[in-house]
């Protein structure tokens, strides 16, 4: 079993609608949460932390399941630049290493 | 966030040759992290960098094939030694950014490519 796995892409959706992301992560010791963008041919950016009481940033918002070990992403009113590949990040706590899923890419057409 | 100067920004190496990699950070950081991203995959850890101690490495990289230096807490360098075709991907650097509440702020990258 890998160790963060998310949704196999890629999501083609149309402008307007809204997206969710899905992601399980294997080591329940794991403490911090996050959701990155990555851009083609571009470093990961940090979109959002994830948080166990949940958090919304415009229209992003993560929600964290502990007891299942999930964690979503859901945008809401998508736009076209909201394409990219959208990576789940684990931190296992063992000196700040980050876990990677293998991304779900997006492509939001007009 | 913070701002991390990574360089070069791409590189087109021979087979057998070595290419530092360098990350300079504009602030203290106690720990550095150095990962490789192959193509259409995601990002795997190679190391984490320690200023005064010797790197860290994770399963799979080693440190005569992956040289990392740490001479301050601003800096440091990755080597990829001995490259083979093999080695072709992205290197980033990383840093935990305290500026960026608990995220982590990755530097620009290096597209090495091994001919």
């Amino acid at each position: 079993r890998k160790e963060v796995e998310q949704d196999p892409g890629p999501f083609n959706v149309p402008e307007g609608a809204t997206v969710a992301f899905n992601c399980t992560y294997s080591n329940s010791a794991s403490q911090s949460f996050f959701w990155y963008r990555q851009d083609c041919r571009k470093e990961p950016k940090l979109l959002m932390s994830v948080y166990s009481s949940g958090n919304e940033d415009g229209r992003f918002t993560a929600q964290l399941n502990r007891a299942s070990q999930y964690i979503s992403l859901l945008i809401r009113d998508s736009k076209l630049s909201d394409s990219a590949t959208y990576l789940c990040v684990v931190n296992d706590n063992q000196g700040g290493k980050l876990i990677f899923g293998q991304g779900t890419e997006l492509s939001v057409k007009p | 966030s913070a701002v991390i100067s990574q360089k070069p920004s791409r590189d087109i190496c021979q087979r057998g040759t070595s290419l530092t990699i360098q990350c300079q950070v504009d602030s203290q950081v106690t720990m550095m992290f150095w990962y490789r991203q192959q193509p259409g995959q995601s990002l795997t850890l190679i190391a984490t960098a320690n200023q005064g101690s010797e790197a860290t490495y994770e399963s799979g990289f080693v440190i005569d094939k992956f040289p990392i230096s740490r001479p301050n807490l601003t800096f440091s360098t990755l080597t990829v030694s001995n490259m083979s075709p093999e080695d072709s991907s992205i290197y980033l650097c990383s840093v935990e950014d305290r500026r960026a509440g608990d995220g982590y702020t990755f530097g620009s990258g290096t597209r090495l490519t091994v001919v």
